[in-house]
């Protein structure tokens, strides 16, 4: 059974950089079929995919347009885990930030969530 | 990228009664739909993919249908478990995209 458990602050000041990590259980980052993936929640924005990391012979990352320019994902394999930076945020980055694994571009396991408030 | 558009908004059921929700693509997403649940603070949870096939372990009163740019989920008769928020997501244009969701509430 895969796990995802997430970890990071829930609180950012604007400007700053958010940080969460992702530990993996029950599956391998270096996965060959399945990507490992950021996506939030806000009432403004719904569902909001942010970007994925996965690997295919050689490590890739794929980012949402809305946050290309601030957003890095980065797998560690000697902790089987993932990570989301987003850096410069603002109010409008405040939401609920899961984790989770896509295989074949389904979502089938989430992390619990995160609430990050962006906040001075 | 395709927009994803769900309805309606919100959809007031009794129990033992039928839920018919839909979702649009803004263009074709074949049949890479998928079906998710979300229970108030909770991640969503798949429960059709392929537009048409149960996620193991769901209750057979789930059913979706359609292709190209007409989705329906089907909740047969509503059980208390089921009254939560419901999205639809395309898996067949990168990037995945989303619809807003249809709320299923009690009558």
């Amino acid at each position: 059974q895969v796990q995802l458990q997430q970890s990071g602050p829930g609180l950012v000041k604007p400007s700053q950089t958010l940080s969460l990590t992702c530990a993996i259980s029950g599956d391998s980052v270096s996965s060959n079929s399945a990507t490992w993936d950021w996506i939030r929640q806000s009432p403004s924005r719904g569902l909001e995919w942010l970007g994925r990391t996965y690997c295919r012979s050689k490590w890739y990352n794929d980012y949402a347009v809305s946050v290309k320019s601030r957003a890095t994902i980065n797998p560690d394999t000697s902790k089987n885990q993932f990570s989301l930076q987003l850096n410069s945020v603002t109010p409008e980055d405040t939401a609920v930030y899961y984790c989770a694994r896509a295989a074949r571009g389904i979502f089938d396991y989430w992390g619990q969530g995160t609430l990050v408030t962006v906040s001075s | 990228e395709i927009v994803m558009t769900q309805s309606p908004a919100t959809l007031s059921v009794s129990p033992g009664e039928r839920a018919t929700l839909s979702c649009r693509a803004s263009q074709s997403a074949n049949n890479n739909l998928v079906w998710y649940q979300q229970k108030p603070g909770q991640a969503p949870r798949h429960l059709i993919y392929g537009a048409s096939t149960r996620a193991t372990g769901i209750p057979a009163r789930f059913s979706g249908s359609g292709s190209g740019t007409e989705f329906t989920l089907t909740i047969s008769s509503l059980q208390s478990e089921d009254f939560a928020v419901y999205y639809c997501q395309q898996y067949n244009n990168w990037p995945w995209t989303f619809g807003q969701g249809t709320k299923v509430e009690i009558k």
